[in-house]
């Protein structure tokens, strides 16, 4: 268990619908990443944040938005949802700014399967 | 851009035996950080090992090893004494340095078997 906690585990919804996952950080971390895993993209990185402010984007679709609350969870927002879009979204977290050398621990995932 | 590849998309190995795995990548950073994730059936994403560019000297961590060559930008994973425990996804991930502005590059990955 590394501490990150991700919710819901599974997710299904239909094309064009809006979805909110939630991240909660290990006690202490003040970076969140949040990365997409799907069959045709492999692991992408798609947005950190820092103690409430967003710090670096990858990959991250318009569609697609994130924010980090005062207590430090983040809620990533999907909206406008395609078929591609269904994949395993991992939220990690570290200690720090998000420098490089910081560890990043892995939440399970929220897998999202839309129809 | 960074990339990272993992030439090998499955790889098999007997139980007890030693098993190595491929990772190369392309930057034009000469300070960065690599790292190698385990990713069992559970889908849970778990740090392996990791290797500063700065450190000359391969990073070890009990039963795992790396073999970093800087010039030829390659970053291999051994295993020794694999055990039915090691069979997962294994992701080799690049972060340049840049003040932490950025996240993992991921390969797409290695599915390690282990033969009993």
């Amino acid at each position: 268990d590394s501490g990150v906690t991700q919710t819901p585990k599974h997710l299904i919804t239909a094309t064009g619908q809006r979805v909110t996952l939630r991240c909660s950080p290990r006690s202490g971390d003040l970076s969140v990443y949040w990365y997409q895993q799907s069959l045709d993209q492999g692991l992408q990185f798609l947005i950190q944040y820092y103690n409430g402010e967003e710090r670096a984007k990858g990959n991250i679709l318009e569609r697609f938005s994130a924010q980090q609350f005062p207590d430090l969870h983040s809620e990533l927002n999907l909206s406008s949802l395609e078929l591609g879009d269904s994949a395993l979204y991992f939220c990690a977290s570290s200690v720090g700014l998000g420098l490089a050398y910081e560890t990043q621990y892995f939440g399970p995932g929220t897998r999202l399967l839309v129809l | 851009a960074q990339t990272v590849t993992q030439s090998q998309p499955e790889m098999s190995v007997q139980e007890a035996e030693t098993v190595t795995l491929s990772c190369t990548y392309d930057t034009s950073e000469s300070d960065y950080y690599l790292f190698w994730y385990k990713q069992p059936p559970s889908r849970q994403m778990i740090l392996v090992i990791r290797q500063e560019a700065y450190k000359q000297q391969n990073a070890t961590e009990n039963r795992f090893s790396v073999n970093f060559q800087k010039a030829a930008k390659s970053f291999s994973l051994k295993i020794s004494d694999s055990q039915l425990g090691d069979a997962a996804m294994y992701f080799c991930a690049y972060r340049r340095l840049n003040g932490g502005a950025d996240g993992l590059t991921f390969g797409k990955g290695t599915h390690l078997i282990i033969q009993p």
